[in-house]
């Protein structure tokens, strides 16, 4: 079956420096991957997606590409701010029949001032 | 803010008992689904509704059921309550009937904590 592995948190960090969560998965076919943040009190909101091997999404200084050959997704962002500190779910959308999402257990992410 | 709401943000009951879980949909939303997050299982899908039909059932226990009404709220409705059922309870919603595609991307509530004692 589909599977996402993420790297085990909490993942503390000081503002401006750069962040890596790594994230791979198993599927068969040709998933579709997402980033998802969780604010603290608030539901999971889409941060970034990528639907095809070697793309690359990015949105509010976040990028992760789509690495077929080593099966990953990993989360990077250069400076971290004080509002980043949420967390983290990277997921796989299968291409099979089943299209439901696939989450991993989320990276707690806290950078401080 | 999502559009997504969900009812009630807390709930605190005892094991045996039944409750249930509201979820508005985003306008225009016909695709309604249900995650459960714990922290010992993670985000588990459960069940999804599009258009008043079940559309994909997940990790759901017999003792849970839910449907979705013909304005397109949804209830989750969990019974016989067991401890470990205590966890945050997620709706999302999307447009169409495809989960977190490019042209329908999922938008979820701000969950439901159940604490069963």
């Amino acid at each position: 079956g589909n599977s996402v592995t993420q790297m085990e948190g909490p993942v503390t960090l000081s503002e401006e420096a750069f962040l890596t969560i790594n994230c791979t998965y198993t599927a068969t076919g040709y998933p579709s991957l997402f980033w998802y943040v969780q604010y603290p009190g608030e539901g999971l909101q889409l941060l970034l997606k990528a639907t095809k091997a070697d793309d690359k999404g990015s949105n509010k200084g976040f990028e992760a590409t789509y690495r077929k050959e080593t099966t990953s997704f990993h989360l990077e962002k250069g400076s971290v701010q004080v509002s980043d500190s949420a967390v983290y779910f990277c997921a796989l959308l299968d291409s099979g029949s089943a299209r439901q999402l696939t989450f991993g257990s989320g990276t707690q992410l806290t950078v401080l001032p | 803010d999502s559009g997504v709401t969900q009812t009630p943000k807390h709930l605190i009951t005892a094991t045996g008992q039944r409750v249930t879980l509201r979820c508005s949909p985003r306008s225009g939303d016909l695709s309604v689904y249900w995650y459960q997050q714990s922290l010992d299982q993670g985000l588990q899908f459960l069940i999804q509704y599009y258009n008043g039909e079940e559309r994909a059932k997940g990790n759901i226990l017999e003792r849970f059921s839910a449907q979705q009404f013909p304005d397109l709220h949804s209830e989750l409705n969990l019974s016989s309550l067991e401890l470990g059922d205590s966890a945050l309870y997620f709706c999302a919603s999307s447009v169409g009937p495809g989960t977190g595609t490019a042209s329908s991307p999922l938008h979820f509530g701000n969950g439901t904590r159940l604490t069963v004692t």
